[in-house]
């Protein structure tokens, strides 16, 4: 069975910009979650969805918004990109909303020139 | 608000020693999971170990092993005879919203990054 799939890998955009990160869930997980890992720090939770609805959202400004769709696959987008955007952005997929063990992707390395 | 701290940024051992990575972690709730996840280069986050809030009861996997205890909010992971394999960075997270959020909603500590020699 594959795993959590991110696309894409890598990404370079230029300040200002807007950029969209997709993910695809295990296969039949309904729980999807974003999080955002700047070089050398751990990952701080950015948004979960629940069956299409938004169930948790971080500290994160409204540049900041994502979606979920009836196959459950997520889109994280980003607006106005700023320098400090730059991280490895990880996508999480568990089975229900309280199921306690999530499983992660391998990223999607964005850059911000 | 809840807050996991890692103190140890990076240890180095050598092949075969048992290393002991340490987690503190702050929280309000009485009900919450605490977790270990390992990172290596590829960048995917490896679930490891998870553990209540209601169970003290320490317990052995294979090479792992951790220490719970709520006293000291610790959660402490050990790797016995470790590996060269094992090098990679080491992250204790904690869930307080079991019931709306569960392993979803993780608030993660620094990090500690364990190179093992041979």
């Amino acid at each position: 069975d594959a795993g959590v799939t991110q696309s894409p890998t890598h990404l370079i955009k230029t300040r200002g910009q807007h950029v969209t990160l997709r993910c695809s869930p295990i296969s039949g997980h309904k729980s999807v979650s974003w999080y955002q890992q700047v070089l050398g720090q751990g990952p701080q939770f950015i948004f979960q969805y629940y069956e299409k609805e938004e169930r948790g959202r971080g500290n994160f400004p409204d540049r900041f918004s994502a979606r979920q769709f009836p196959n459950y696959s997520s889109e994280l987008n980003v607006n106005a990109l700023l320098l400090g955007d730059s991280a490895l952005y990880l996508c999480a997929s568990s089975l229900m909303l309280s199921e306690t063990e999530a499983f992660f992707g391998q990223g999607t390395r964005l850059t911000v020139v | 608000a809840q807050k996991v701290t890692q103190a140890q940024t990076e240890i180095s051992v050598v092949e075969k020693e048992d290393v002991t990575l340490d987690c503190v972690y702050e929280t309000r709730d009485t009900t919450y999971y605490l977790f270990w996840y390992k990172q290596p280069p590829s960048g995917e986050l490896v679930f490891l170990i998870r553990r209540n809030s209601f169970d003290e009861q320490n317990e052995i996997s294979g090479r792992y092993s951790w220490n719970f205890q709520k006293s000291t909010s610790s959660f402490n992971f050990t790797i016995t005879a470790s590996q060269v394999v094992d090098s990679a960075v080491y992250f204790c997270a904690l869930s307080e919203d079991i019931l709306t959020g569960g392993g979803n909603k993780l608030t993660f500590g620094t990090g500690t990054q364990l190179k093992v020699e041979l």
